[in-house]
């Protein structure tokens, strides 16, 4: 089992619509999760970052984590074709070290 | 304020030669990690520095070395070069000492060995 686990996709959405993107992670002592946005070619960007329960709110994202179930997910809303690109799920380990999936690539389409 | 910068932004190696990547963390930031990426993969953990101190190693051979100096930039050398070297090499900044966990990425560099 990988430590953490995404759906490759692509998902596809249509401009305006929700993505809604998940992430499950196996060590069940993770306190940390963070979402990055990558754009081919390009790094990661940290888009979000969620410490409890719950869902976090920035503008457009959403992220919500349930411990209990061990998964992360993050909801983009208005979904805009600029969206497009791969995101990443990471989860903090031992140190600072982030485990990351392999990513989900978004489509938006107009 | 700046981001985090490397460089060089990209390098074409031969197999066996030695390669030495640098990157200057966000100024405050006192940690400074090295991710490598492969191709449809997530970042992998190398290395993870703070206050010139080696906090952390990856699942990584001894050809993989880093260091960080008093100015908190930091170093990652790989020797003898192996055609799997070949990935974006990436560093990422944080604040460290555990006032905060969030990992900021510079542009990284893209190693090439042929």
């Amino acid at each position: 089992q990988k430590e953490v686990e995404q759906n490759s996709g692509p998902l596809s959405v249509p401009e305006g619509a929700i993505a809604s993107l998940n992430c499950t992670y196996s060590d069940r002592g993770s306190q940390s999760f963070f979402w990055y946005r990558q754009y081919s070619g390009k790094s990661p960007e940290l888009i979000m970052f969620i410490y409890s329960n719950g869902d976090k709110e920035d503008g457009r994202f959403t992220a919500q984590l349930n411990k209990a179930s061990q998964y992360v997910s993050l909801l983009i809303r208005d979904s805009q074709p600029s969206d497009s690109a791969t995101y990443l799920c990471a989860v903090k380990g031992s140190f600072q070290k982030l485990v990351f999936g392999t990513g989900t690539r978004l489509l938006v389409s107009p | 304020d700046a981001g985090v910068t490397q460089s060089p932004t990209h390098l074409i190696k031969t197999r066996g030669q030695q390669v030495t990547l640098r990157c200057s963390p966000i100024s405050g930031h006192k940690s400074v990690s090295w991710y490598q990426q492969v191709l449809g993969q997530g970042p992998q953990f190398i290395f993870q520095y703070y206050e010139k101190e080696e906090r952390g190693r990856g699942n990584f051979p001894d050809r993989f070395s880093a260091r960080q100096f008093p100015n908190y930039s930091s170093e990652l050398n790989v020797n003898a070069l192996l055609l799997g070297d070949s990935a974006l090499y990436l560093c990422a900044s944080s604040l460290g000492g555990g006032r905060g966990y969030e990992q900021y990425f510079g542009p990284g560099t893209r190693l090439t060995v042929t």
